[in-house]
C-alpha cells in the first residue's frame, strides 16, 4: 500500500537556524497537510495546501513557516528561523479529496523528530 | 472557536473486554466530521472510524463503533473484544466542510494480557 514518507526522521538544528522538513506524499493525492506534535501535547493542524496554494492554516503558521511543492512530488515545511518552542514532531498528510470528504481518510507519514538547541 | 476534549488521559482493558474511550467537542456549525485516529508506537497516524454529523446512525467498523451524541456533542469509541495490537494512543478529531483538523489531547491506551 503506497505511504506518506517523510525525511529526515530526526532533525536537530541550532536555535535560530532555517530547517526543511520534507515530505512525499501518496502519487495521486492532490491535498497535502502539516502537523505538529509537541511532545505530550495534542497535535495540531499548520497549515492545509492544494493546488499550489495554502488552502488553510492555523494561528500556529506564522510568517516563520512556508510551504512549497517544488518539484510535484516533494512537500516541504520551511521553518525560518527556529526557536526552542518549535522542537516537535512533524507530521505531513495527504488525501485524495478533501478530508472531509466520504471514505477519503487522511493518509499520515511517520513524522520528523524537530530538536531545537 | 472549535475544541476537541479528551478527558481521559489514560485507560486500560483486559484484552478481550470491551473498552469506551470519550471524546467531546464544542461548534457552532451543523455540518461537520468527527474521526478516531489511532497512533501505535511506530507513530503513524490510522484512522480508525469516521462520523458525518448529518447522519443519525452510529458508525461502525469491524470491533470499533461509535455513540454519537450530537445535542451533547458526544463522540464516543467503543472497542469490543479488544486487542494487544489495539494498544496504541487514540485521538479524536473534527473537521467541518474546510481542511482543518482538531485534534483532542488523546487517550493513552494499554490492553492487559
Amino acid at each position: 500500500e503506497p505511504e506518506v514518507t517523510q525525511t529526515p526522521s530526526h532533525q536537530v538544528t541550532q536555535m535560530g537556524q532555517e530547517v526543511i522538513l520534507r515530505c512525499v506524499p501518496i502519487s495521486n493525492h492532490l491535498y497535502f497537510y502539516w502537523y505538529r506534535q509537541i511532545l505530550g501535547q495534542k497535535v495540531e493542524f499548520l497549515v492545509s495546501f492544494y493546488n499550489n496554494e495554502i488552502s488553510e492554516k492555523s494561528e500556529i503558521f506564522d510568517d516563520q513557516f512556508s510551504v512549497e511543492r517544488p518539484d510535484g512530488s516533494n512537500f516541504t515545511l520551511k521553518i525560518r528561523s527556529t526557536k526552542l518552542e518549535d522542537s516537535a514532531m512533524y507530521f505531513c498528510a495527504s488525501s485524495e479529496k478533501p478530508v472531509w470528504d466520504k471514505n477519503q481518510p487522511q493518509h499520515f507519514g511517520d513524522g520528523t523528530r524537530l530538536s531545537i538547541l | 472557536a472549535q475544541t476537541v476534549t479528551q478527558s481521559q488521559p489514560e485507560m486500560s482493558v483486559q484484552e478481550a473486554e470491551t473498552v469506551t474511550l470519550s471524546c467531546t467537542y464544542d461548534t457552532s456549525e451543523s455540518d461537520y466530521y468527527l474521526f478516531w485516529y489511532k497512533q501505535p508506537p511506530s507513530r503513524q497516524m490510522i484512522l480508525v472510524i469516521r462520523q458525518e454529523a448529518y447522519k443519525q446512525q452510529n458508525a461502525t467498523e469491524n470491533r470499533f463503533s461509535v455513540n454519537f451524541q450530537k445535542a451533547a456533542k458526544s463522540f464516543s469509541l467503543k472497542i469490543s473484544d479488544s486487542q494487544l495490537g489495539d494498544a496504541a494512543m487514540y485521538f479524536c478529531a473534527y473537521t467541518n466542510t474546510g481542511n482543518q483538523f482538531y485534534f483532542g489531547t488523546g487517550t493513552s491506551l494499554t490492553v492487559i494480557p
